[in-house]
């Protein structure tokens, strides 16, 4: 399968940003998604980009994306305490069917100080 | 509408017993997969569909079999438990095409094999 890589953990304190990081391998994904799990809970999408894209911004989100070191990133903006959970990378390609083959990467728990 | 459902929520089995994890979603989506969650991994596709009656085999199918009889259900089924598929289990769905490919995940099941 596919490598994608992410930090496990992240800590930053209330107000200040917050800068989650992800490389992956497969250089023919389409789409690029972040995922957020919080305790007990499903993952839900927070945001994604497509792969010809270089920055996407959704209120206090901001991704980044390099395609040429394949890197991407999640800037949260005024990091609330609410944020702490588990964010997910994840890569995606096309079957031949056409459903979408989702790679994660390993998660980064991000943990915000009051 | 409830989103993706997953049943049951917990479930503790012995070392070869059976079962059948079931997986509901409302949303007429076409397509449909299972994923396995382990400690320090990123998800991992089990199996997926792509409409009723039609199953494919993931990135770790070994031990599990599945079934789409109808649209809105997908089946996990594990006729032999073992301790290795310790896990929580996602169930996802998706439309077939456009806009992001978004997976809308289920809550989870949490099974343990002693």
């Amino acid at each position: 399968g596919e490598d994608v890589e992410q930090s496990l953990f992240l800590s930053v304190r209330e107000g200040d940003s917050s800068v989650i990081n992800c490389t992956y391998t497969d250089s023919s994904s389409t789409y690029l998604y972040w995922y957020k799990q919080e305790p007990g809970a499903g993952l839900q999408l927070l945001t994604y980009i497509f792969s010809n894209m270089d920055m996407k911004q959704d209120q206090r989100l901001t991704v980044l994306l390099n395609k040429k070191d394949k890197h991407l990133s999640l800037r949260i903006a005024d990091t609330q305490t609410g944020d702490s959970a588990i964010y997910f990378c994840a890569e995606s390609t096309p079957f031949k069917t056409g459903a979408n083959n989702l790679f994660f990467g390993t998660g980064t728990r991000l943990t915000v100080i009051p | 509408n409830a989103g993706v459902t997953q049943t049951p929520k917990f479930r503790v089995l012995k070392t070869g017993q059976s079962m059948t994890l079931l997986c509901a979603q409302d949303m007429n989506h076409e397509y449909m997969y299972w994923y396995r969650q382990d400690p320090g991994m990123g998800l991992r596709l089990i199996h997926y569909s792509v409409g009723e009656g039609t199953t494919a085999k993931g990135e770790v199918p070994d031990g599990y079999n599945v079934s789409r009889l109808k649209k809105q259900n997908f089946l996990l089924g594990l006729e032999s438990a073992a301790p290795s598929q310790t896990s929580v289990y996602f169930c996802a769905s998706s439309y077939p095409a456009g806009g992001s490919n978004e997976q809308f995940f289920g809550p989870g099941t949490r099974l343990t094999v002693l």
